[in-house]
């Protein structure tokens, strides 16, 4: 069993176009993280989601945004892609309650924008 | 702001020596912290955490802690080349919960 999974796990798209990466974790966590990871492997946080609250976002375009169904999904919407998205995005998850436990990552979305 | 800050490197080092990776971090009120690997076109994996000064040792793998200094780091002994992968130190605080990760340290043990 996947713990975190994430798809599809690669993405090719056209300047513009409006996508959406799909996470799902199987754990029993309550918050669950979008990262991005640029090419010189700088994971950075875009998203947090605790309860379905939005904990912070950080610095991130409004053209992304998370949708939390339930507390074992967190998808991300991304509107009018641009060159600049193609990255890898890592879905992550976490015990809320226990800050001394590790986030357990999805196998990540390579997002390439042409 | 957070930070987290580490020697982007790479660092190579041979067969069966000590590597060690060095973390520094801003947020004085930081309370976890942890050792990912990643491979590339993988995923993090934890492979040691660490919450108390000191030394915490895991097979081949010791993380040390100086609070005092704000500095975190890990030593692998034996290095071997499926060592060879990119650390990444993170770091949480007791106010946001949220993992804030360093650049990573590309490591490169050759035979």
């Amino acid at each position: 069993d996947t713990a975190v999974s994430q798809t599809p796990k690669y993405l090719v798209t056209q300047m513009g176009n409006d996508k959406s990466i799909k996470c799902e974790q199987n754990l029993g966590h309550d918050t669950m993280y979008w990262y991005k990871q640029d090419s010189k492997k700088f994971l950075k946080i875009m998203f947090s989601y605790n309860n379905k609250e939005l904990i912070i976002n950080e610095t991130v375009p409004n053209r992304f945004s998370p949708k939390s169904p339930d507390k074992a999904h967190l998808n991300l919407h991304i509107n009018s892609l641009e060159l600049g998205d193609s990255a890898v995005y890592f879905c992550a998850s976490s015990p809320y309650d226990r800050q001394n436990t590790e986030a357990f990552f999805g196998q990540g979305t390579r997002l390439t924008v042409v | 702001q957070k930070e987290v800050e580490q020697n982007s490197g790479p660092l190579s080092v041979p067969e069966g020596a000590i590597a060690s990776l060095n973390c520094t971090y801003s947020d004085r009120v930081s309370q976890s912290f942890f050792w990912y690997r990643q491979y590339s076109g993988k995923s993090p994996e934890l492979i040691m955490s660490i919450y108390s000064n000191g030394d915490k040792e895991d097979g081949r793998f010791t993380a040390q802690l100086n609070k005092a200094s704000q500095y975190v780091s890990l030593l692998i002994r034996d290095s071997q080349p499926s060592d060879s992968a990119t650390y990444l130190c993170a770091v949480r605080s007791g106010g946001s919960y949220i993992p804030t990760f360093g650049r990573g340290t590309s490591l490169i043990v050759h035979p």
